[in-house]
């Protein structure tokens, strides 16, 4: 596609559930971002792939966060036993190799009730 | 680690006004840095990156930014805002040849008034 497609674009899903997130990025690009966006805390660095190396986890609030990335493309983040305090916005990003720009999607809201 | 400092968490100004967000970063190595904006409801986009050279850059929509090594600052100005810059505006932080994370600040709010 044509940009980093997130889904789905809306989570709703009660306290104590499991939920996957999607992420597809720009065909080509070796790099991938996750990054929470809550109100007023900015964008805070979830985990970050780049090729077949091993990837940097060290932004994973809890071990009930765990992502991965099958084939260098597609990611799926997963949150475990989701939280209230797990609502936010989930945005993934993509680039090429660095340091060029990264391509963001429109995220996926979350919603633990 | 790196980390990054945006000072203020909004920024109110009338429109034609010139306008500075601010950015400091933290780093014992050397640093690439960038300026992301976000409009309303809309996902975020680069607004201009500083890699090397001049230490002035300039960006989309009359944005510009100087890198200054002794301040570890970044900031962002206009010289003249309008009322559609009004977006959240975030400052970000990548090692030199280190891991490849992308660190951002916690953003400013600039909201632009007639």
């Amino acid at each position: 596609g044509a940009g980093v497609s997130q889904s789905p674009s809306n989570k709703v899903t009660e306290k104590g559930k499991d939920v996957e997130l999607r992420c597809d990025p720009i065909s080509g690009h070796t790099a991938l971002y996750w990054y929470r966006q809550s109100l007023g805390q900015g964008l805070e660095f979830l985990i970050y792939f780049q090729g077949n190396s091993a990837p940097d986890k060290s932004g994973l609030p809890s071990d009930r966060f765990s992502a991965e990335r099958t084939g260098g493309s597609v990611s799926t983040l997963t949150i475990q036993r989701t939280q209230q305090e797990d609502s936010a916005v989930y945005l993934c990003a993509s680039s090429s190799r660095f340091p060029t720009e990264a391509f963001f999607g429109q995220g996926t809201r979350l919603t633990v009730v | 680690a790196q980390s990054v400092t945006q000072l203020d968490s909004q920024v109110p100004v009338f429109e034609e006004a010139p306008v500075e967000l601010r950015c400091n970063y933290s780093s014992s190595v050397s640093v690439y840095l960038f300026w992301y904006v976000q409009y309303p409801n809309q996902g975020l986009q680069l607004l201009l990156k500083y890699l090397s050279g001049s230490t002035l850059v300039k960006g989309i929509n009359g944005f510009e930014a100087e890198f200054n090594k002794s301040q570890t600052s970044f900031h962002l100005r206009k010289p003249s805002v309008h009322i559609s810059d009004t977006a959240e505006y975030f400052c970000a932080v990548m090692l030199r040849g280190g891991s490849e994370k992308l660190v951002f600040g916690k953003g400013t709010k600039l909201t632009v008034n007639p």
